[in-house]
């Protein structure tokens, strides 16, 4: 079946320092993959997303390449600030399917 | 924008009570969910609908029971509660593509304890 790995957290950081957090994926074909991120007290919401291999999704500041040969797709921020403090999950959605399998989520704290 | 609404937000339960949760969309997306997330187990999926009238389990759907009986609404129930339910539960829509689904569009959350 379907998986996704990510970097266990929790991760703490100071404002301006670069962010990188790790997430593979065990699928088969060629699945769609997400970044998601949940601030305190409310639901997820969509960061970032990529369709194909190669494709670099873009938000925020954050940014992720499909990296098909490494089945990857790691969250990078240049420089963080006080309100990224949140969880953030790496999913994906196989091609034809209902369904999106989940990270176990990352939490990131930045302090000022 | 109304987007996906969860009901209610919060509910304290005794074990062996029932209750239902409400979720509606306002996009008019084939797919629903329902996911429960606890502590250090992120997100784990009910069941899910691909359509209306349609149903299907996921990952946790013991104890649960699902009904998609008009297209925007996904409604949840316990019908006999115990503490283990305890969670967060979340309700999401998606929309379909030439490849798949899109991305998921989730509500604000439900809290449930069940004392």
């Amino acid at each position: 079946g379907n998986s996704v790995t990510q970097m266990e957290g929790p991760v703490t950081l100071s404002e301006e320092a670069f962010l990188t957090i790790n997430c593979t994926y065990t699928a088969t074909g060629y699945p769609s993959l997400f970044w998601y991120v949940q601030y305190p007290g409310e639901g997820l919401q969509l960061l970032l997303k990529a369709t194909k291999a190669d494709d670099k999704g873009s938000n925020k500041g954050f940014e992720a390449t499909y990296r098909k040969e490494t089945t990857s797709f790691h969250l990078e921020k240049g420089s963080v600030q006080v309100s990224d403090s949140a969880v953030y999950f790496c999913a994906l959605t196989q091609t034809g399917a209902g369904k999106s399998t989940f990270g176990d989520g990352t939490t990131l704290t930045v302090k000022p | 924008n109304a987007g996906v609404t969860q009901t209610p937000k919060f509910r304290v339960l005794k074990t062996g009570q029932s209750m239902t949760l409400l979720c509606a969309q306002d996009m008019n997306h084939e797919y629903m969910y329902w996911y429960r997330q606890d502590p250090g187990m992120g997100l784990r999926l009910i069941h899910y609908s691909v359509g209306e009238g349609t149903t299907a389990k996921g990952e946790v759907p013991d104890g649960y029971n699902v009904s998609r009986l008009k297209k925007q609404n996904f409604l949840l129930g316990l019908e006999s509660a115990a503490p283990s339910q305890t969670s967060v539960y979340f309700c999401a829509s998606s929309y379909t593509t030439s490849v798949g689904t899109g991305e998921l569009f989730f509500g604000e959350g439900s809290r449930l304890t069940v004392l």
